[in-house]
């Protein structure tokens, strides 16, 4: 079946403008997260999505970064007045767990963000 | 937080040569997963594993839950198993994935 899929796969803006990553999980996973990679920081969690509980923000880095998931299912992570340093590549992933149960993430292919 | 420390941070070898990856971590954990990153960025699960064996053709995994650490065995490489090796974990009561910083595998043919 089809996996995660994220959108743009490449996107390169100007410093100082909004961009917006898609990301369309799963069909019937109620789990989603979002990680970005960056060079020198590895892989770091930035916001997690479970069913219709408020989301755990707790990874976003400053409050530039905002992130929704309409009708339980595709979500987009806004980033205002982008800066150099958020240059990195925005993973997302989905999963069937249920909160306080476990189960494998898949992720998507990301997306390449460069500020220049 | 807890921590994961892979090990070790580069592997070179030859086509054919078998290989372990080890991932030690802080805390007991929920989940554990191992991935492997392909030269295009894609992250791809290999195993779903926070206890015990699983085997899947020449790769294979096993987590001691009790001594805090994971192996990811590779046998027979091929060059297409060249790429980054990333054991995550997911600690009890915290619903997301804390990354090692990976092994970079490099198959020569």
């Amino acid at each position: 079946g089809a996996g995660v899929s994220q959108s743009p796969s490449n996107k390169v803006t100007e410093k100082g403008k909004d961009v917006e990553l898609r990301c369309d999980p799963i069909s019937g996973h109620t789990a989603l997260y979002w990680y970005r990679q960056s060079l020198g920081q590895g892989l770091e969690f930035l916001i997690y999505f479970q069913g219709n509980s408020a989301p755990d923000k707790s990874g976003l880095p400053s409050d530039r970064f905002s992130a929704e998931r309409t009708g339980g299912s595709v979500s987009t992570l806004t980033i205002q007045r982008t800066q150099q340093e958020d240059s990195a590549v925005y993973l997302c992933a989905s999963s069937s767990s249920s909160g306080g149960s476990s189960d494998t993430q898949y992720f998507g292919p990301g997306t390449r963000l460069t500020v220049l | 937080g807890i921590q994961v420390e892979q090990s070790p941070p580069d592997l070179i070898l030859q086509e054919g040569a078998n290989s372990t990856l080890r991932c030690n971590f802080s805390d007991s954990v929920n989940n554990l997963q191992w991935f492997h990153q392909n030269p295009w960025g894609q992250l791809i699960n290999l195993f779903y594993i926070p206890s015990g064996t699983k085997q899947n053709g020449r790769l294979s995994a096993t987590t001691v839950a009790t001594e805090r650490y994971s192996l990811l065995y590779i046998s027979s490489s091929q060059t297409t198993d060249s790429g980054v090796y990333f054991c995550a974990v997911e600690p009890w009561g915290n619903e997301k994935l804390t990354f090692g910083t990976g092994t970079r595998l490099t198959i020569i043919p």
